[in-house]
Parts: structure tokens; sequence; C-alpha cells
């Protein structure tokens, strides 16, 4: 697509739910990133992948966190036994390549409260 | 280790004023340096970034933002702000460390722009 989509937008979740969060990167981008979003905060990192590498999850808060990328393509980021404090956006991003001068272009997010 | 830091959470000008929007970094290493503007219920757009060159660098939107190694500063700025200028700006730093760098963004905190008539 000529975007980074994220689904679901917007997602309800009771404590102790797992959930699921899709990426679909722009068509080609080789490097993938998950950012978390609290409310009025900037967005932090969670992991990077290049290709289906997962080379770097230095952010991901707690083992309930998991993010995968099979195929070099779409990626899921899973957040099991969900607590109120995961609530927030997490957002998608991808760029061409690993070089860090090169654009990263974020999707829209996928927000997530727990109740 | 890199950071951030964005002077002001909320700034608010006139339509027609001058916009002026604080960015500090931390960084270790030459930075590479990024403002993204948030539109409600959006996800970040590039306004304009800096790797290398030319320390004054122009965007979308005609904002433009300069480099300034001896202040650590990259301050984003508008000549003349406009009703559709109102979003949350964010800061973000990055460095090129060979094979081992990515580009993996460290962002300030934001700073919310309100443009009053």
């Amino acid at each position: 697509g000529a975007g980074v989509s994220q689904s679901p937008r917007y997602k309800v979740a009771k404590r102790g739910q797992d959930v699921a969060l899709r990426c679909d990167p722009i068509s080609g981008h080789v490097s993938l990133f998950w950012y978390q979003q609290a409310l009025g905060q900037g967005p932090e990192f969670l992991t990077y992948f290049q290709n289906e590498a997962q080379l770097d999850k230095s952010g991901l808060p707690s083992d309930r966190f998991f993010a995968e990328r099979p195929e070099g393509s779409v990626s899921t980021l899973k957040i099991q036994r969900t607590q109120q404090e995961d609530s927030a956006v997490y957002l998608c991003a991808s760029s061409i390549g690993p070089y860090s001068g090169n654009t990263i272009y974020f999707g829209e997010g996928s927000w997530l409260t727990v109740v | 280790a890199q950071s951030v830091t964005q002077l002001g959470s909320h700034v608010s000008v006139s339509e027609g004023a001058l916009v002026l929007l604080r960015c500090n970094y931390s960084s270790s290493v030459p930075p590479y340096l990024f403002w993204y503007v948030q539109y409600p219920n959006q996800g970040l757009q590039l306004l304009l970034k800096y790797t290398t060159g030319a320390t004054l660098v122009k965007g979308i939107n005609g904002f433009e933002a300069e480099f300034k190694k001896s202040e650590t500063s990259f301050h984003l700025t508008k000549p003349s702000a406009h009703m559709s200028d109102a979003a949350e700006y964010f800061c973000a730093v990055t460095h090129n460390a060979g094979g081992t760098s990515y580009g993996k963004l460290t962002f300030g905190q934001g700073t919310i722009l309100t443009v009053h008539p």
C-alpha cells in the first residue's frame, strides 16, 4: 500500500486478555519499528526488525510483549495478559533500509485501552 | 545514550505570528535530528531532518530548523503561523554508527502548538 497500515485502529481489552496488533509496512521496506506512545508523551522505542530478523528488542517493557515478522513484511505485536499500564497507542513505522538518515514512515497507530 | 528535551509542552501563537518550538539534544556522537508533526488521531509525519551538510534545513509547510552544534539545539521555526499548523510537534534524535546503526529514534515529550485567530 501507499503507507504503513495498522489494525485494529482501536482495541478495548479486559485486563488479563491477550491482544494482537498488526502492521503492514510500506512494500519493500526492510526496516520495521514498533513504538509505544502513552497519553501526553513522546513515542518510545519497543523493537526493531531488519527483514525477518529482530535485531533489537531492548524497549519491550516485559516478557508479556512479543513481536514477530516471520516473512519480512507484515509484523504482529502481541501483548499477553494485558494490564492497565499497557494502555497506549502502539505505532508501527518502516523505512526503506537501515541507514539512520532514511525517512521513517509511521502508521496511524493502534489505540489500546485496557479496562 | 541520547536524549531530547523540548522546552515548553504548550506554545500558543496568533495566526500570522512567528512559530518557535525549541529542541535541545544530548548525544555523544554526531546526531541526526528530525522534527515530526502529529495531528489528532493520526500518525507522525516527517516535517524535516538534518543528517549532514547544510545546518539550516527546510521542510514541508514552510517550516525550517537550524542545527547548532555549539548549543546542542535544533529549534523549529515558521515565519507566519497558520490555523492548520495547530498540532503536536516532536523532535527526535538518532545517529549513524556504521553497521550497528539503523535509525532508532529517541523522541522528546512533544510540544502542542495552538494557533488562535
